[in-house]
């Protein structure tokens, strides 16, 4: 257990759609990094959050947005939803401090867009 | 921009054969990591790497950083099913962020 939590587990919507996947990082984590995978594929890195402000933004679609609160939990907003937006999304939280940056990461929310 | 590139990216072989992934760049990096991924779950950190040269063992997995921190191998030693999974290197740029493998598909015949 990896002690970062991410709701939900499993998603399944429609083509259009708007929905929000949440992460609570681990216990003094102020990094909070968001990822996609598709089937079989590696990791893109979507957005990063230290807390509560934008930290670097990788591949992240316009339709998609993110933002970490006062409590570092972190929402990651899909809207407009696409059959390529089905993926496994995951949230990925590290100290923030520091040089190796080593991340810590959800078991993950399958989303499937029908 | 820097890369990493991973290689192979797909690997099956049989139970107690030794095996070498490897993680390639023209970028030098700070420190690098590997992580293990199984199917349907998030990546696990295996271990980092932070000096030109350096050797970590983990049990049956060798994880060595190049002379000058531009690329890193893993080598694991009769392989096991459950070793089975998608093996991931990070590099950490000049500015703290992590750039990516696109990772080698491991699969262990038992």
């Amino acid at each position: 257990d990896s002690g970062v939590t991410q709701t939900p587990k499993h998603l399944i919507t429609a083509t259009g759609q708007r929905v929000t996947l949440r992460c609570s990082p681990r216990s003094g984590d102020l990094s909070v990094y968001w990822y996609q995978q598709s089937l079989d594929q590696g990791l893109q890195f979507l957005i990063q959050y230290y807390n509560g402000e934008e930290r670097a933004k990788g591949n992240i679609l316009e339709r998609f947005s993110a933002q970490q609160f006062p409590d570092l939990h972190s929402e990651l907003n899909l809207s407009s939803l696409e059959l390529g937006d089905s993926a496994l999304y995951f949230c990925a939280s590290s100290a923030g401090t520091g040089t190796y940056n080593e991340q810590f990461f959800g078991p993950g929310t399958r989303l499937t867009v029908l | 921009t820097q890369l990493l590139e991973q290689s192979p990216q797909f690997l099956s072989i049989q139970e107690g054969e030794n095996l070498t992934v490897y993680c390639n760049s023209s970028s030098v990096f700070s420190s690098l990591q590997w992580y293990r991924q199984e199917p349907g779950e998030g990546p696990v950190l295996l271990v980092t790497v932070v000096t030109g040269g350096e050797v970590k063992k983990l049990k049956r997995l060798t994880f060595q950083f190049g002379d000058a921190r531009k690329d890193s191998s893993l080598h694991i030693t009769a392989a096991q099913p459950g070793d089975t999974g998608l093996y991931l290197c990070a590099g950490v740029d000049s500015n703290y962020q992590l750039i990516w493998g696109a990772g080698t598909k491991l699969i262990i015949k038992p």
